[in-house]
């Protein structure tokens, strides 16, 4: 069984300052990461994925995120943040052998301030 | 092309009724997936449904059902609810099988309010 955990339930920051959201996961298989963000009253919206490859991934709205196979931590960026960034912002995790099932964290709530 | 659709938008029930929920995916996706989400277990997964068929179930007991039609549509059904079943469900749809090769597109969700 897979499982993820968000250091952080809350992170505020200003705005225009970089912030840095932190995921591990935990697997003993090979993973699929995710990086969703929810707006208030909104569904998930994916913003950036690992699949295989180049460990730097990007993602829309400047975001990026680093998978670490070492560390088994796979931690969301972005360099310059904007008020509209304010969101709860979900790191998941995935499988070969678990189709479309995501295994989600506990969300890291991401506040802008002016 | 519209998005994920799902309906009602909010409920509210008493306990040990029961509810259906419905989603609507993108025209020409197969797969249906369905979460529960709560401020004390997060976002967990409850069942998906591809062509018809439960590909994959997660830990919720057997008053959580869920169906799909030949359309794709789904629906999730919750019998004898209890307070605890509050929560916030979301559907999402995906063209294929697998989460490696097809985005998965969230709805907005039903909010379920058990009094």
């Amino acid at each position: 069984a897979q499982s993820v955990t968000q250091l952080d339930s809350q992170v505020p920051v200003f705005e225009e300052a970089p912030v840095e959201l932190r995921c591990n996961y935990s697997s003993s298989v090979s993973v699929y990461l995710f990086w969703y963000v929810q707006y208030p009253n909104q569904g998930l919206q994916l913003l950036l994925k690992y699949l295989s490859g180049s460990t730097l991934v990007k993602g829309i709205n400047g975001f990026e995120a680093e998978f670490n196979k070492s560390q088994t931590s796979f931690h969301l960026r972005k360099p310059s943040v904007h008020i509209s960034d304010t969101a709860e912002y979900f790191c998941a995790v995935s499988t070969q052998a678990a189709g479309n099932k995501l295994t989600f964290g506990g969300g890291t709530r991401v506040l802008v301030k002016p | 092309k519209a998005g994920v659709t799902q309906t009602p938008r909010y409920l509210i029930k008493t306990r040990g009724q029961q509810v259906t929920l419905s989603c609507s995916p993108i025209s020409g996706h197969r797969s249906v997936s369905w979460y529960q989400q709560t401020p004390g277990q997060g976002l967990q997964f409850l069942f998906e449904y591809f062509s018809e068929t439960q590909r994959n179930k997660g830990n919720f007991p057997g008053r959580f059902s869920g169906r799909q039609f030949s359309n794709s549509r789904s629906e999730m059904n919750v019998s004898t609810l209890e307070l605890g079943d509050s929560a916030l469900y979301l559907c999402a749809s995906s063209l294929g099988e697998n989460s490696f090769y097809n985005e998965q597109f969230f709805g907005p969700g039903t909010r379920l309010t058990v009094l």
